[in-house]
């Protein structure tokens, strides 16, 4: 079947500008996280959703990050007023939402902040 | 807070080398362990996982054991091959959480 989607592939974008990143789950997936991975290092938690309910939001680094899912399946990660420390890769995960859960990766969005 | 070590890389072998790739982690209570691999150009994929003390998890050839006593988790494989290449990372679920948290990642790069 099909796995985690992410749209788009690569962004640049320039300081200050707004950016959407979205993420589609695997059908059926009741949760959902964002992990923004730096280069070279290991993915760090941003935000989880379980359907649309947003259970966790403590590794957003600032208030310039929005995440939200309205309809418990497409995700959407705002950025305002892009900084050039944003720039990184940002992973979509999603799971059945079961403890300790397998959580199955998309393929990311490079955001670049010139 | 809850943490995962990973040893450093770059890791480099010759084809049908042994692999270890050390990861000890700090959490509290009995978190689920988890080995992830990210291959050149495609995303994160499960390896491998362990739920509760001295299970062994095992997939395509790696094997990784869930030691309470040292918090360990050692990724381990017999002979690698040139397509084991891929960077590795040690990941931690804690008992009261569903969130993951990543070491820093081991690349491993096999030379035929």
């Amino acid at each position: 079947g099909a796995g985690v989607s992410q749209s788009p592939r690569y962004k640049v974008a320039k300081r200050g500008q707004d950016v959407a990143l979205r993420c589609d789950p695997i059908s059926g997936h009741v949760s959902l996280f964002w992990y923004q991975q730096a280069l070279g290092q290991g993915p760090e938690f941003l935000t989880y959703f379980q359907n649309e309910a947003q259970l966790d939001k403590s590794g957003l680094p600032s208030d310039r990050f929005f995440a939200e899912r309205p309809e418990g399946s497409v995700s959407t990660l705002k950025i305002q007023r892009t900084q050039q420390e944003d720039s990184a890769v940002y992973l979509c995960a999603s799971s059945l939402g079961l403890p300790f859960d397998t959580q199955y990766f998309g393929p990311g969005t490079r955001l670049t902040v010139l | 807070g809850n943490s995962v070590t990973q040893m450093e890389g770059p890791v480099t072998l010759s084809e049908e080398a042994f692999l270890t790739i050390n990861c000890t982690y700090t959490a509290t209570g009995y978190p689920s362990l988890f080995w992830y691999v990210q291959y050149p150009g495609e995303g994160l994929q499960l390896l491998l996982k362990a739920t509760k003390a001295d299970d062994k998890g095992s997939n395509k050839g790696f094997e990784a054991t869930y030691r309470k006593e040292t918090t360990s988790f050692h990724l381990e494989k017999g002979s690698v091959q040139v397509s084991d290449s891929a960077v590795y990372f040690c990941a931690l679920i804690p008992t009261s959480g569903s969130r993951l948290t990543f070491g820093e990642g081991t690349q491993l790069t096999v030379n035929p």
